[in-house]
């Protein structure tokens, strides 16, 4: 079936601008995660969207980051005002079921974002 | 607070011989402990998990991993190691929350 899928697939721009990044989980999957994963780093948890509930926004850096999720269904994460410092490829992940059992986390492919 | 070390940043392993890539974790109560993969420019790809039971977990691609709540170790292991095997892999835990902790990752490097 299909898997998680993000787009685009790479993204450059320029400081200051606002970009939008977008990604489409498993049919039926009610739990959304976004990650951050820096050029040798591990991956930084952002933000994550469960069913109605409100999301868990611990994760974002800055006031420049915002997420939204339409239902259980697509998600987008934009970053205003973009820095280099915000070069990084962004995951994007879903999972069937919230709550026990904890149920494993499957991941898109990415978006790999460039600020100039 | 609940983290994931991985103390190796690479691992060099001849083919055909067994490979380990060690993870240790904090957090309190139950871990509940994923290794994933990444090959180049792609995303992660969930290789095995544990959340209870048999304290040796097999996931994909032979790869195995041994839980060891006394070591609060959860190293991956593989009997006889592939170039093809030859990725970035990442241990990570999720604890009360349902984000995942990731460790910083380990290159593993097979040699033919």
């Amino acid at each position: 079936g299909a898997g998680v899928s993000q787009s685009p697939s790479n993204k450059v721009t320029e400081k200051g601008k606002d970009v939008e990044l977008r990604c489409d989980p498993i049919s039926g999957h009610t739990a959304l995660y976004w990650y951050r994963q820096r050029l040798g780093q591990g991956l930084e948890f952002l933000i994550y969207f469960q069913g109605n509930s409100a999301p868990d926004k611990s994760g974002l850096p800055s006031d420049r980051f915002s997420a939204e999720r339409t239902g259980e269904s697509v998600s987008t994460l934009t970053i205003q005002r973009t820095q280099q410092e915000d070069s990084a490829v962004y995951l994007c992940a879903s999972s069937l079921v919230f709550g026990p059992p904890r149920e494993t986390q499957y991941f898109g492919p990415g978006t790999r974002l460039l600020v100039l | 607070a609940q983290s994931v070390a991985q103390p190796e940043d690479q691992v060099n392993v001849a083919e055909g011989n067994p490979l380990t890539v060690k993870c240790t974790y904090s957090v309190s109560g139950n871990p509940y402990l994923f290794w994933y993969v990444q090959y180049p420019n792609r995303g992660l790809q969930f290789l095995l998990k544990y959340i209870t039971g048999d304290n040796l977990v097999k996931g994909s691609y032979g790869f195995e991993a041994e839980f060891n709540k006394s070591q609060t170790s959860f190293h991956l292991k593989k009997p006889s190691a592939l170039v093809s095997d030859s990725a970035l892999y990442f241990c990570a835990v999720r604890g009360f929350t349902d984000k995942l902790i990731f460790g910083t990752g380990t290159r593993l490097q097979v040699f033919p």
